[in-house]
């Protein structure tokens, strides 16, 4: 099992541009969460996935889009990206269970946005 | 509103001293909590959870960490610090967004450096 995998590892994006980071989990879990990491912030949640067909806002959405392709697959999209967006951006999965799902994260993606 | 503090942004130990990192939670109701640590370059991995029972959980790597409700506290120790320990440690609550929904929240984090 892969676990959490997510691509690029590495973007160098110019202000104004767009993109799309990928994560996918093997884990057959329902919910799926998008990160941001900055200093000193901790991880802070952007949106997550419930389940597929579904999503909603976490703390710190503006800026971002995502869509739950499917079970396996959810995507985060910056339509045009901002020096802000800079950030380390992690995936997660979990089996919700009334609060006590441990969430699994993959290895994140670094973004730097000039 | 639920939040997680880690006071500590920064320590620094000698190889084989004990280690304690600390974690405060603010939750209405039963917490539960999270332990996860980051190597530099690398994602966030489970030390250990605590969801109710003995109030003393062990984890992973040699780490332990002590539930006390009484001081909304979750401190993570270790006896003997090893090098490879070195890292960023996070603290976290799980909180009921929905029925079929949890999420985390996160304290900012400690960074360990460790001495030889």
């Amino acid at each position: 099992n892969a676990g959490v995998t997510q691509t690029p590892k590495f973007q160098v994006l110019k202000t104004g541009q767009s993109m799309t980071l990928q994560c996918a989990q093997d884990m057959n879990h329902n919910s799926m969460y998008w990160y941001r990491q900055d200093p000193g912030m901790g991880l802070r949640l952007i949106y997550y996935s419930a389940s597929e067909g579904t999503t909603d806002k976490g703390e710190v959405p503006n800026g971002y889009n995502v869509s739950r392709l499917n079970k396996r697959e959810f995507s985060l999209r910056l339509e045009s990206a901002a020096p802000s967006q800079t950030s380390v951006y992690f995936c997660a999965s979990s089996e919700p269970g009334q609060g006590t799902g441990e969430q699994y994260f993959g290895p994140g993606t670094r973004l730097t946005v000039t | 509103a639920q939040s997680v503090t880690q006071p500590d942004i920064h320590i620094t130990v000698s190889e084989g001293a004990s280690l304690e990192l600390r974690c405060n939670y603010s939750y209405g109701a039963t917490p539960y909590l999270f332990w996860y640590v980051q190597s530099p370059g690398q994602g966030l991995q489970l030390l250990l959870k605590y969801f109710s029972g003995d109030t003393l959980v062990q984890g992973i790597k040699g780490f332990e960490a002590e539930f006390k409700r009484s001081q909304s506290s979750f401190n993570l120790r270790k006896p003997s610090v090893h090098w490879s320990d070195a890292a960023e440690y996070f603290c976290a609550v799980g909180a009921i967004v929905s029925y079929n929904t949890d999420k985390l929240i996160f304290g900012t984090g400690t960074r360990l450096q460790v001495f030889p």
